[in-house]
């Protein structure tokens, strides 16, 4: 297993456009996270799953934010009619619930910037 | 205020000092707290996770939690260049399955 993975790893985008972040956790892990991450900041929950139920969802998640994730393995986090603000780093995180519980292991982001 | 204070930095030390980090926090619902180490343009790497009060020794690096004063600090023995990186730490109310909150991260600088 390769770890958390994250595509794109880079994306520019012109301010109003729609852009969507995948993640694939580590397998078999049961819960994913999504975090953001701006400069000189620690990364800020944004929403999770457990399988493919999305149990709770921060504040920050405005409407023009939905995360899905189908199948309980990949996931996707989509920003529609971006702003310059949603320029961030976007972080998944997955873990293990059963047979035993893990923390968090954190993909290597997707770095976003809306011009 | 933040749920989670830790200072910025950066904090600059020379090869082989003993580094101290720190974080403070509020909500006495924590009582799981982690560290993780982020290297510059990379997601968190995880390095230790204590629950409720305590110490923790792995290798060069010890994590200690003081939950009477909502305190936790990392050291870091006999530093190394490869240290370079900023650490965060992260706290919450379940077992690493429940949503961390992050402190905004030290940036360590080791100066070989």
């Amino acid at each position: 297993d390769t770890g958390v993975s994250q595509d794109p790893r880079h994306k520019i985008t012109k301010r109003g456009q729609n852009v969507t972040f995948r993640c694939d956790p580590i397998s078999e892990h049961n819960r994913l996270y999504w975090y953001r991450q701006t400069l000189g900041q620690g990364p800020e929950f944004l929403t999770y799953f457990q399988n493919e139920a999305q149990l709770e969802k921060s504040r920050l998640l405005s409407d023009r934010f939905s995360a899905e994730r189908p199948k309980g393995s990949f996931s996707t986090l989509e920003i529609q009619r971006t702003e310059q603000g949603d320029s961030a780093m976007y972080l998944c995180a997955s873990s293990q619930l059963a047979p035993r519980e893990e923390t968090q292991y954190f993909g290597p982001g997707t770095r976003l910037l809306v011009l | 205020q933040k749920e989670v204070e830790q200072d910025p930095g950066p904090l600059s030390v020379p090869e082989g000092a003993i580094v101290s980090l720190n974080c403070t926090y509020s909500n006495s619902a924590f009582q799981y707290f982690m560290w993780y180490r982020q290297y510059s343009r990379k997601g968190p790497e995880l390095l230790m996770y204590t629950y409720s009060s305590g110490n923790k020794e792995d290798g060069r690096f010890t994590a200690q939690v003081d939950k009477s004063s909502k305190y936790i600090s990392l050291f870091i023995r006999d530093s190394q260049p490869s240290d370079s990186a900023t650490y965060l730490c992260a706290m919450s109310a379940g077992f690493g399955n429940e949503k961390l909150t992050f402190g905004t991260g030290t940036r360590l600088t080791i100066i070989p």
